[in-house]
């Protein structure tokens, strides 16, 4: 079993729409980063959580410690945030674990 | 403009034919990284520094070499390429892992015939 689940693996959407991605992980950790990937390979990184949650336009992200679990929402969703997304957790050792993605796709 | 640069971004070359990827970082952090991405495996850490001569092992440092001469530089090194390290890698820097996000280069397409 992977120390970081992401879930779904695929998710499709129409325009508008408020989406969840989610993040379970087994291990303490110190902190846990979001990141998106584009098509075309690059990466970028959209929010570091140690507790509670965080904002950054139509992105939101949480984390509950006592669950090991994380969210990152998108409200309104456009087709430009159609990308893979990718949880990753950093274990009290500087080393990250990465979640194996969740591809989004956002029709007009 | 703050960013990280790797070179090259696409390399094609034969078994045993040693190489380096560069990386460098122009926001004076002290965390640098490097990942190999696989389908299918997703994204996994290779090496990573904390600081200048400081630097260990991530999940799959097997094949591959990196030093820290200088806190902008990272540069990762495989001296004997094998085509199981055709992948695609990326560098990375942050100030750290628990108090900053990370700033990724543009990665580097590596093909090992």
């Amino acid at each position: 079993k992977n120390e970081v689940e992401q879930s779904p693996q695929n998710l499709t959407a129409q325009e508008g729409e408020f989406i969840t991605i989610n993040c379970s992980y087994s291990v303490g950790i110190s902190a846990l980063h979001w990141l998106q990937q584009h098509p075309g390979g690059g990466i970028v990184s959209l929010f570091m959580l140690s507790s509670g949650k965080k904002k950054h336009g139509r992105l939101i992200a949480t984390i509950n410690i006592q669950e090991k679990h994380s969210s990152l929402h998108i409200t309104a969703s456009h087709p430009r945030d159609s990308a893979v997304y990718i949880c990753a957790v950093d274990r009290y050792t500087d080393k990250l674990i990465f979640g194996t993605g969740t591809r989004l796709q956002v029709f007009p | 403009e703050a960013q990280v640069t790797q070179n090259p971004r696409y390399l094609i070359t034969v078994t045993g034919k040693k190489l380096t990827v560069t990386c460098s970082q122009n926001m004076n952090h002290e965390y640098m990284s490097w990942y190999r991405q696989d389908p299918g495996l997703g994204l996994r850490q290779i090496y990573y520094s904390m600081n200048v001569e400081v630097t260990d092992k991530g999940d799959v440092p097997e094949g591959y070499k990196v030093s820290r001469k200088e806190k902008r530089n990272f540069p990762l090194i495989l001296e004997s390429p094998s085509p199981n390290q055709t992948s695609l890698y990326f560098c990375a820097s942050s100030l750290s892992l628990a108090v900053d996000t990370q700033y990724f280069g543009p990665g580097t397409r590596l093909t090992v015939l």
